[in-house]
């Protein structure tokens, strides 16, 4: 069954570092978004990307984060100086235009 | 705007039990798309089950099924004979139909125990 996978596992980074978190997401999907999900809460929308430009993107969403389809199969986060509110588990998601959005296992960046 | 509430903050069942996960929501849309996920220890979302709006029969997927109040805006989760496998936290979402949006929503989760 084809899934959405996502590298790496486990993120740890500096505060003010680059970090680019790199999804698969599944082969016939057009739309693709990255959620968070800051420990003991929530899910949260962050964006969502279709035809190659943003489509939506949440408050959260801000400069300091951006969203790349480099080639016909990756689609990556960059959050381009964090912080350690940051620290949270990052899910990329897929979806047809209708129906439900198929989520990655996750990345989790720690910021220290 | 959109919210989801779940009021449930942990639920516990015993195995081969029936336990009813609740979920509330607003919307002033009439097409929308209702979902449940699961996110055991290992953190990864799993969808379990969806719901269009605009049908009338509840869904089901095996053991998991769904009842689908439209009028009221609830929609709670059902499911049967409880396996331990089924422990983890229980995400209900909300998605519009079409439009110029199809983020999804999330309530803040039920955890469920399965007791053996």
């Amino acid at each position: 069954e084809p899934e959405v996978t996502q590298t790496p596992s486990h993120q740890v980074t500096q505060m003010g570092q680059e970090v680019i978190l790199r999804c698969v997401p599944i082969s016939n999907h057009l739309y693709f978004y990255w959620y968070r999900q800051i420990l003991g809460q929530k899910v949260e929308f962050l964006v969502s990307f279709y035809n190659n430009e943003i489509s939506e993107k949440s408050e959260i969403f801000d400069d300091q984060f951006s969203v790349e389809r480099p080639d016909g199969s990756n689609f990556t986060l960059k959050i381009r100086s964090t912080k350690l509110e940051d620290s949270a588990m990052y899910f990329c998601a897929s979806s047809e235009l209708l129906g439900g959005q198929f989520f990655g296992p996750g990345t989790r960046l720690t910021v220290l | 705007a959109q919210t989801v509430t779940q009021s449930q903050p942990e639920m516990s069942v015993q195995e081969a039990e029936t336990v009813t996960l609740s979920c509330t929501y607003d919307t002033s849309e009439s097409d929308y798309y209702l979902f449940w996920y699961k996110q055991p220890p290992s953190r990864q979302m799993i969808l379990v089950i969806r719901q269009e709006a605009y049908k009338q029969q509840n869904a089901t997927e095996n053991r998991f099924s769904v009842n689908f109040q439209k009028a009221a805006k609830s929609f709670s989760l059902k499911i049967s004979d409880s396996q331990l496998g089924d422990a983890a936290m229980y995400f209900c979402a909300y998605r519009l139909y079409g439009g110029a949006t199809n983020k999804l929503i999330f309530g803040t989760g039920t955890l469920l125990a399965v007791q053996p």
